[in-house]
């Protein structure tokens, strides 16, 4: 069975502030590692795609870096804002499907 | 354009009836997947679809869940003699291509399901 796991489960920061998440993942048959976002009542945001041992992706306020090797991933958003407030998901590519982490919880207050 | 949508938003059912939940995916997308989220529990995956085969069931619960795909794009998740343990949300995606898993897969909003 694949273990995705994510740390911390939630987080609470103020504006401003920045911050970065973990994801962890089995370091044999890497395939691709997909960070998306979450919010309430909305449908999970593709933030980034990452396949290659060292990459690293950004977008905006927002970058991804990846260790295939040691099976993890960080995202980090940089000077953190109210509508940053969401879930990021984590999820690891196996064949045809998407093995998601729990997820963890950002808040961001004013 | 249009995203992947599903309907309804949000259902309420009694144990042991039937519920069909259904998922629009973006026009062209060949792969469709569906998943759902527990209380408490990570997205986890349910069915995939190519074209109207679904080479990867292992998802399904039991078999009491089923689902179909027609005409290469509109899905239906069926839930017979639905229990408590069903009450989840369950998100639909789909991909443009061959289903690969670098492919990104684009999500709707999903169906909330409640069973009492």
């Amino acid at each position: 069975i694949l273990n995705v796991e994510q740390s911390p489960q939630s987080l609470h920061v103020q504006e401003g502030d920045s911050t970065n998440f973990t994801c962890s993942f089995p370091s044999s048959n890497f395939y691709a590692l997909h960070w998306y976002r979450w919010e309430t009542a909305k449908s999970p945001e593709a933030l980034f795609v990452m396949t290659l041992n060292g990459d690293e992706k950004k977008k905006g306020r927002i970058s991804a870096t990846l260790n295939t090797k040691e099976g993890y991933s960080y995202l980090y958003i940089k000077g953190s804002q109210p509508e940053d407030s969401a879930t990021y998901l984590c999820a690891f590519g196996s064949f045809q499907k998407l093995v998601f982490g729990t997820g963890t919880r950002l808040l961001v207050s004013p | 354009g249009a995203g992947v949508s599903q309907s309804p938003s949000n259902k309420v059912t009694e144990k042991g009836k039937d519920v069909e939940l259904r998922c629009d995916p973006i026009s062209g997308h060949t792969a469709l997947y569906w998943y759902r989220q527990s209380l408490g529990q990570g997205l986890e995956f349910l069915i995939y679809f190519q074209g109207n085969s679904a080479p990867d069931k292992s998802g399904l619960p039991s078999d009491r869940f089923s689902a179909e795909r027609t005409g290469g794009s509109v899905s239906t998740l069926t839930i017979q003699r639905t229990q408590q343990e069903d009450s989840a949300v369950y998100l639909c995606a789909s991909s443009y291509g061959g289903g690969q898993t670098q492919e990104t897969q684009y999500f709707g909003p999903g169906t909330r399901l409640l069973v009492l």
